[in-house]
């Protein structure tokens, strides 16, 4: 079936530094791509999103690629920093007959002071 | 301010034990859905809800129950519950657009412990 993947499940960065964090999906059909950020103990928060329309978006410190070619999704956060820490998910909405998001696993991103 | 809104946050329960979380959203949207999250796993669906009255099964749905009688609210009810349904639970709700679900928002999470 369908699934959405990280290339990563752990990142360590130097505070300051950039991050990108990688994900592919498999569905050809996905519109709609997300990415949220969970801290511990806490549920899923929105980051950013991209519509299949677009190859490109950017919110503060952060930009999403979307290369639809190889289906690849990808989170950039500029200058990291220790409030960064978290878990990432990508998640790809293909309007299939439950309308839903399908997650992947997550990343788990940490800063180093 | 727009949100979900689950309750309670800590649930520790004995096998068996009739349940409800509740979960409500002050956004006016269509669809809701409940999740589990489990390590290594990720988030897993249970159940979802495109309207009022219109709910059906997700990717784990045995052991759970669902109700829309209201657009706001969605309780997830666990009718005898079991270890293994000890985990972390979210809802989320989010406005339909054709067959998409936009504006996905979730809760803050259930931690659900069944002895």
């Amino acid at each position: 079936g369908e699934s959405v993947g990280l290339h990563l499940p752990t990142l360590s960065v130097q505070e300051g530094d950039n991050s990108i964090i990688n994900c592919a999906y498999s569905n050809s059909a996905s519109d709609y791509f997300i990415w949220y950020k969970q801290e511990s103990g806490k549920g899923p928060q929105f980051i950013i999103d991209i519509r299949s329309n677009m190859d490109k978006r950017q919110g503060q410190r952060v930009t999403v690629l979307l290369n639809k070619t190889v289906k690849h999704l990808s989170l950039q956060i500029a200058a990291t920093q220790p409030g960064d820490s978290a878990v990432y998910f990508c998640a790809e909405n293909y309007g299939g007959s439950q309308g839903n998001l399908i997650f992947g696993k997550g990343t788990k991103l940490s800063v180093k002071p | 301010e727009a949100q979900v809104t689950q309750n309670p946050r800590y649930l520790i329960t004995v096998t068996g034990k009739k349940l409800t979380v509740t979960c409500s959203q002050n956004m006016n949207h269509e669809y809701m859905s409940w999740y589990r999250q489990d390590p290594g796993l990720g988030l897993r669906q249970i159940y979802y809800s495109m309207n009022v009255e219109v709910t059906d099964k997700g990717d784990v749905p045995e052991g759970y129950k669902v109700s829309r009688k209201e657009k706001r609210n969605f309780p997830l009810i666990l009718e005898s519950p079991s270890p293994n349904q000890t985990s972390l639970y979210f809802c989320a709700s989010s406005f339909r657009q054709g067959v998409f679900s936009y504006g996905y928002t979730f809760g803050s999470g259930t931690r659900l412990t069944v002895v």
